[in-house]
């Protein structure tokens, strides 16, 4: 069984300010897969990051940073400096070894980020 | 360019009446999936397809059918046995379920029931 559980339904900020998206997942693989999308009101969902299980380095990318932590089960998003572009709902996704040999991706429930001007 | 095509963006259906859900990716991808998305729930999969003439039901597949008769394609029937259809579905595809790949989703398709 797989889990994908984001806590945080709505978060409302100012332009400028950093925020945290959390992500707490469970799963009985050693090896699994974990992905942040980015869905913006045109409804697409747009890939923004894959990490292995194997992998805890974090991440940065230009204004968005990863911090996966094996120990507390999280893959947390952090905006800095958000921008109402950044507006948006964002979901974490999880890969494991399901039955049949697969890895079929579970969504949590995604966190609608609203930015104000 | 290379994506998902999903189609039409809004569809009405009346009670009792089964409609069908295009889905068509130039990707050259394998697998295929179909996601539902309500407010509050994110998304669950309805059916996911690992090769042409191959589908597995997902969470969610009790009054849903599909097909893949084509790599390229993979239609979703909302049938009259599905008692809350209306919805925003989504499609997806991916290289394949034995890899690590991202999914790649079409622009979704919101469903009405009337």
């Amino acid at each position: 069984a797989q889990k994908v559980t984001q806590a945080q339904t709505e978060i409302s900020v100012v332009e400028k300010e950093d925020v945290t998206l959390d992500c707490v997942y469970e799963t009985r693989d050693t090896t699994y897969y974990l992905f942040w999308y980015k869905q913006p009101p045109s409804g697409e969902l747009v890939f923004l990051i894959r990490r292995n299980s194997f992998d805890e380095q974090n991440e940065i990318s230009g204004r968005y940073s990863w911090n996966f932590q094996k120990s507390t089960s999280s893959f947390n998003f952090t905006i800095t400096a958000s921008q109402v572009v950044d507006s948006a709902v964002y979901f974490c996704a999880l890969s494991d070894f399901a039955s049949g040999g697969s890895y079929i991706p579970t969504f949590g429930r995604g966190t609608s980020l609203i930015v104000h001007p | 360019d290379g994506g998902i095509t999903q189609s039409p963006k809004y569809l009405f259906r009346k009670e009792g009446q089964n409609v069908t859900l295009s889905c068509e990716q130039n990707l050259n991808h394998d697998a295929m999936y179909w996601y539902r998305q309500d407010p509050g729930q994110g998304l669950r999969l309805i059916y996911y397809s690992q090769i042409v003439n191959d589908f597995q039901k997902g969470d969610i597949a009790e009054g849903y059918s599909v097909s893949r008769e084509k790599k390229e394609s993979f239609p979703l029937t909302v049938t009259s046995a599905q008692k809350n259809p209306t919805a925003f579905y989504l499609c997806a595809s991916s290289i394949g379920t034995g890899s690590n790949t991202e999914a790649f989703f079409g622009q979704g398709t919101r469903l009405t029931v009337v």
